[in-house]
């Protein structure tokens, strides 16, 4: 198993330049995450889909939407990008039981000029 | 609402133990856990415990929890450089799929 699977490792972006993160995840977990990481801020929610055909706004979702495309993907996509949206973005997904962990994967670094 | 917190930061001497703690607000939390985050990498779990237990133990990780002062600690003993890492405390509330985080402790382990 890959586990979760991110891609890009790296984006740099300009102001008002449009992109798509990727995450796949091969665990057949029903929920998946998008989370955003900023120093001193921890880990902030940006959207989430707690089973295929759904999601849900975070604590951050301003700026940015979200594609459950099947049950192993989940996207998210900055439609204009800007400053304050550089950081490092994670996603993560987790099965139906509450002692499942969530599992993470490796990040994606994205910085925007 | 629900708030998770915990301190920054953390220095200790190798051979050391390290306790880490967080507090959380959320009486009804079911589920806590903690997650480790080394230097460019992503979260992975390194121990969990149910509100039902007062410890768990797992080779060199202690967790105790105490739900009368919603607190939660971790305990690494012989503490190494390899665990200089972030820390992350969360906690799932029943019926919900989203956990919270706290916000992280950076342990810095010297020689």
């Amino acid at each position: 198993n890959a586990g979760v699977t991110q891609t890009p490792k790296f984006q740099v972006l300009k102001t008002g330049q449009s992109m798509t993160l990727q995450c796949a995840q091969d665990m057949n977990h029903n929920s998946m995450y998008w989370y955003r990481q900023d120093p001193g801020m921890g880990l902030r929610l940006i959207y989430y889909s707690a089973s295929e055909g759904t999601t849900d706004k975070g604590e951050v979702p301003n700026g940015y939407n979200v594609s459950r495309l099947n049950k192993r993907e989940f996207s998210l996509r900055l439609e204009s990008a800007a400053p304050s949206q550089t950081s490092v973005y994670f996603c993560a997904s987790n099965g139906v039981q509450r002692t499942d962990t969530q599992y993470f994967g490796p990040g994606t670094r994205l910085t925007v000029l | 609402g629900e708030d998770v917190e915990q301190s920054l930061f953390l220095s200790v001497r190798e051979g050391d133990s390290s306790v880490i703690n967080c507090t959380y607000t959320d009486s009804s939390s079911t589920y806590l856990y903690w997650y480790k985050q080394e230097p460019g990498a992503g979260l992975q779990l390194l121990t969990y415990i149910f509100s039902n237990m007062d410890m768990k133990q797992d080779q060199r990780l202690t967790v105790l929890l105490n739900k009368k002062d919603k607190h939660l600690s971790l305990r690494i003993a012989d503490t190494q450089t390899g665990d200089s890492a972030i820390y992350f405390c969360a906690e799932f509330t029943g019926g919900s799929y989203i956990p919270t985080f706290g916000r992280g402790t950076s342990l810095i382990v010297h020689p």
